[in-house]
């Protein structure tokens, strides 16, 4: 998978927006962005994934830079419920069918 | 549409026994992965079955193995036990399209090892 660094933590105010940062400079043409994030004690969640055109769902935003060189996650109104650890993820194109985790973005949303 | 489900949720087991973990994928999907998580390492790939073969593995030793059934459910089995084995388990599932790593994780099982 395409090496990813992201801030090993975060805070934001609740209603506000979260914006989570990765960086994936390594990244080759045909590989996708996926964010995961993992709520405390629970298996992780599926946000969202994209190529190179900013993507949008019920959950988050994902923007991603001309260059493909990094993304940022939106959540356009944190709630308490958002606070979880974020994880950037680029595999490897082709049939591998594993997934890399770094060690991700701890948010916290306080009240 | 029901969820990823691990049985058990918690596991409490001696040095050297042995573990088998269940998990039932999405209906449809045919894709499952096995994670290992610890607080040292974080999530680990253990291994992925698909029809019933496996087809990735992990770094992991010959202790940890794995299997499939024809209705997509799978097992894995870690023998001789240690210490270190004290993990959260985790299974994911997804449809295996290419390039489909949108995947469903269960809640996991939590195995210690006394």
């Amino acid at each position: 998978d395409a090496k990813t660094t992201q801030p090993p933590s975060m805070d934001c105010a609740e209603g506000r927006a979260a914006n989570l940062p990765c960086n994936h400079s390594t990244i080759s043409g045909n590989e996708y962005v996926y964010w995961y994030r993992q709520i405390h004690s629970q298996g992780p969640q599926y946000i969202i994934h994209g190529l190179k055109n900013n993507e949008t769902n019920e959950m988050a935003s994902l923007i991603i830079t001309e260059d493909r060189k990094s993304s940022t996650l939106i959540l356009p109104h944190a709630t308490l419920r958002d606070t979880a650890v974020y994880y950037c993820i680029v595999p490897r194109a082709g049939n591998n069918r594993k997934l890399i985790w770094g060690l991700g973005t701890s948010l916290a949303v306080n009240p | 549409k029901a969820g990823v489900t691990q049985t058990p949720r918690y596991l409490i087991k001696t040095r050297g026994q042995q573990v088998t973990l269940s998990c039932s994928p999405i209906s449809g999907h045919r894709s499952v992965s096995w994670y290992q998580q610890t607080p040292g390492q974080g999530l680990q790939f253990l291994f992925e079955y698909f029809s019933e073969t496996q087809r990735n593995k992990g770094n992991f030793p010959g202790r940890f193995s794995g299997r499939q059934f024809s209705n997509s459910r799978s097992e894995m089995n870690v023998s001789t036990l240690e210490l270190g084995d004290s993990a959260l388990y985790l299974c994911a599932s997804s449809l295996a399209g290419q390039g489909d790593y949108g995947y469903t994780f269960g809640s996991g099982t939590r195995l210690t090892v006394v």
